[in-house]
């Protein structure tokens, strides 16, 4: 599985956009970029995939690089709710298609 | 609410005991996930099934089962349960396996 590299933690103001980095240089060129977050020991949640191209969705913006080896997710208006761990995948392939590695994340806290 | 159940929410057993998890996928989905998240290990990926097979196995222990049943629900069999058993145990479902999984809430499971 290709690795990928957060920063441990991050803050960001409330109502400003918080960006996620993510590095993944040994991605491969059929592996997704997935990001899920935790809220306080609930169930993983899903925010947002892509490939190649830029994606955005009711929850996020997923911009990825044009070489592919990183990737950021944008929060456009943080607010409190978003506060919680930020997990950046990459969807391993093969015969174990569709295993999600969760690595160590991202926690953002979002403050007044 | 991601549409995935799992029961029971919270489990308090005895050392040396067994114990099953159940989790009902999201209605249509054919591919479940077992993850166990202790407090220093993280997200830890257990075992995937697809349509009632074995598809991708993790880190599991020889005393832990899975299996996926005809109506596609899945139960996690721990067994000969030890102190550092106590975890959360979350299962997700996909449509199948090349598309976003969503996760339940968990169960807390807690060997005393």
């Amino acid at each position: 599985d290709a690795k990928t590299t957060q920063p441990p933690s991050m803050d960001c103001a409330e109502g400003r956009a918080a960006n996620l980095p993510c590095n993944h240089s040994t991605i491969s060129g059929n592996e997704y970029v997935y990001w899920y977050r935790q809220i306080h020991s609930q169930g993983p949640q899903y925010i947002i995939h892509g490939l190649k191209n830029n994606e955005t969705n009711e929850m996020a913006s997923l911009i990825i690089t044009e070489d592919r080896k990183s990737s950021t997710l944008i929060l456009p208006h943080a607010t409190l709710r978003d506060t919680a761990v930020y997990y950046c995948i990459v969807r391993s392939g093969g015969t174990s298609y569709g295993k999600l590695t969760f690595g160590q994340g991202t926690i953002l806290t979002v403050h007044p | 609410d991601s549409g995935v159940t799992q029961t029971p929410k919270h489990l308090i057993t005895a050392t040396g005991q067994r114990v099953t998890l159940r989790c009902s996928p999201r209605s249509g989905d054919l591919s479940v996930y077992w993850y166990q998240q202790s407090l220093d290990q993280g997200l830890q990926f257990l075992i995937q099934y697809y349509n009632g097979e074995e598809r991708a196995k993790g880190n599991i222990l020889e005393r832990f089962s899975a299996q996926q049943f005809p109506d596609l629900h899945s139960e996690l069999n721990l067994s000969s349960l030890e102190l550092g058993d106590s975890a959360l145990y979350f299962c997700a479902s996909s449509v199948v396996l090349e598309t976003e999984a969503f996760f339940g809430q968990g169960t807390r499971l807690t060997v005393v």
